[in-house]
């Protein structure tokens, strides 16, 4: 099976950085994803690593270590737009099925 | 591009009536999923098609559930008799083939309540 951990909240202010790390157990491994969710609205991609290393977009970037069985979503001069809940998400060796986090709450206060 | 379409995007009901959620997935993908989300349990995925063919099911907590996918371009997520622990956020989301598995794309969401 997969099982990922991720913190369940995380609190910061505006123009800080924030990294929210995910550790997961899988039977086979091809990848890891992230998702943002605001309230009230849907999953939407952000980012996607395959290799190790470290991913950039813009402010944000990904980070996966696939010997540590690890990741993390490194947000940048925080937003109160990015105030949302960021899933990370590993793919099965079966089509595009994905497992998700339980999610990291991100607070960001001016 | 319209993107993922459900509907109705809310629904209230009494406990032991029929609930059919809609979903329309964005043209041209090959995949489709069903997902719920509550506080409890996250974001869990029931079902998913591809091809309009079920390919894993192993989420669907129990019979009161069922899914179909007649087209392309139309799938339907059905539970019979609704229970009020039923309650939650379903979400239909759709990917293509060879994109890889990373990137799904989901509709906004239908908020189920049942009384």
């Amino acid at each position: 099976g997969q099982s990922l951990e991720q913190p369940s909240e995380v609190t910061a202010v505006e123009g800080a950085i924030v990294q929210i790390n995910c550790t997961y157990q899988t039977s086979g491994f091809y990848g890891l994803s992230w998702y943002q969710q605001h309230d009230g609205g849907a999953p939407t991609f952000l980012s996607y690593n395959a290799l190790d290393g470290l991913e950039e977009t813009g402010r944000f970037s990904s980070f996966l270590s696939r010997s540590d069985s690890y990741g993390y979503l490194l947000l940048q001069e925080l937003q109160m737009k990015d105030s949302a809940s960021y899933f990370c998400a590993v793919p099965g060796a079966a089509g595009n099925k994905l497992t998700f986090g339980g999610g990291t709450r991100v607070l960001v206060k001016p | 591009d319209a993107g993922v379409i459900q509907s109705p995007r809310h629904e209230v009901t009494e406990m032991g009536q029929e609930v059919t959620l809609r979903c329309k997935p964005i043209s041209g993908h090959d995949y489709l999923f069903w997902y719920r989300q509550t506080m409890m349990r996250g974001l869990e995925l029931l079902i998913y098609f591809n091809n309009n063919v079920p390919i894993d099911d192993s989420g669907m907590p129990e019979d009161r559930f069922s899914a179909k996918m007649p087209n392309a371009s139309f799938s339907t997520l059905k539970i019979q008799p609704s229970e009020p622990r039923d309650s939650a956020v379903y979400f239909c989301a759709s990917s293509l083939e060879g994109q890889g598995a990373d990137t799904q794309y989901f509709g906004p969401g239908t908020r189920l309540t049942v009384l």
